[in-house]
């Protein structure tokens, strides 16, 4: 089985514009789950996708959004962006369906760089 | 507010032994999970208890205390190639988000 795949992996920015970042999860996942990580931090979670709706959103501002299609694959969006909004962005896909466990499989990121 | 305490960093050497604690304070408890990153990598599962008591996957071993919103991952015969951030996590009640400690630099000396 292919992993999960994130595009693109690197991305140059400046403040003020608009990104929007690409998850393709693992065949047969329904689940995305979208993190923000700085250097030397945890994972801040962001937002949760369950076919095509958000089940859980973490606090972040309203300027961080995503969706997620009927194949399964998810966008976040990120719009006006800001110098703090550089980071290591992650998705991770799992089943969805064993919410207890719900291992999560992480995609290797898209690094953002806001100048 | 829900949190996960870890040390930010523990030092061991090649071939003993290290742990790593993880205390938690959550709203409801469906299992605590260990995650392995390491430098410009993906987090990638490790363990994951929903029940006191030991679970061991080769080398690495994970303990959970309920009672005392406890665990920890435990690694034997450390190799270099361990050297990495271990991350807990715990989902908890909150539409069973899952919550993520800030992680544990291991660092592995010769």
């Amino acid at each position: 089985k292919a992993g999960v795949t994130q595009t693109p992996r690197y991305l140059i920015k400046t403040r003020g514009q608009q990104v929007t970042l690409s998850c393709s999860p693992i065949s047969g996942h329904r689940s995305v789950s979208w993190y923000q990580q700085t250097p030397g931090q945890g994972l801040q979670f962001l937002f949760e996708y369950f076919s095509e709706t958000q089940r859980n959103k973490g606090n972040f501002p309203g300027r961080f959004s995503g969706r997620q299609f009927s194949n399964s694959r998810s966008e976040m969006n990120v719009s006006t962006l800001e110098l703090g909004d550089s980071a290591l962005y992650l998705c991770a896909s799992s089943p969805g369906t064993d919410l207890a466990k719900n291992i999560q499989y992480f995609g290797a990121g898209t690094r953002l760089s806001v100048l | 507010g829900q949190s996960l305490e870890q040390p930010s960093e523990v030092t061991a050497v090649e071939g003993a032994i290290v742990q790593i604690n993880c205390t938690y304070q959550t709203s409801g408890f469906y299992g605590l999970s260990w995650y392995q990153q390491h430098d410009g990598g993906a987090p990638t599962f490790l363990s994951y208890n929903a029940l006191d008591g030991l679970e061991e996957t080769g080398r690495f071993s994970s303990f959970l205390s309920r009672s005392d919103s406890y665990g920890y991952l435990l690694l034997q015969e450390l190799q270099m190639k361990d050297s990495a951030s271990y991350f807990c996590a715990v989902r908890g009640d909150s539409n069973y988000q899952l919550i993520w400690g800030a992680g544990t630099k291991l660092i592995i000396k010769p």
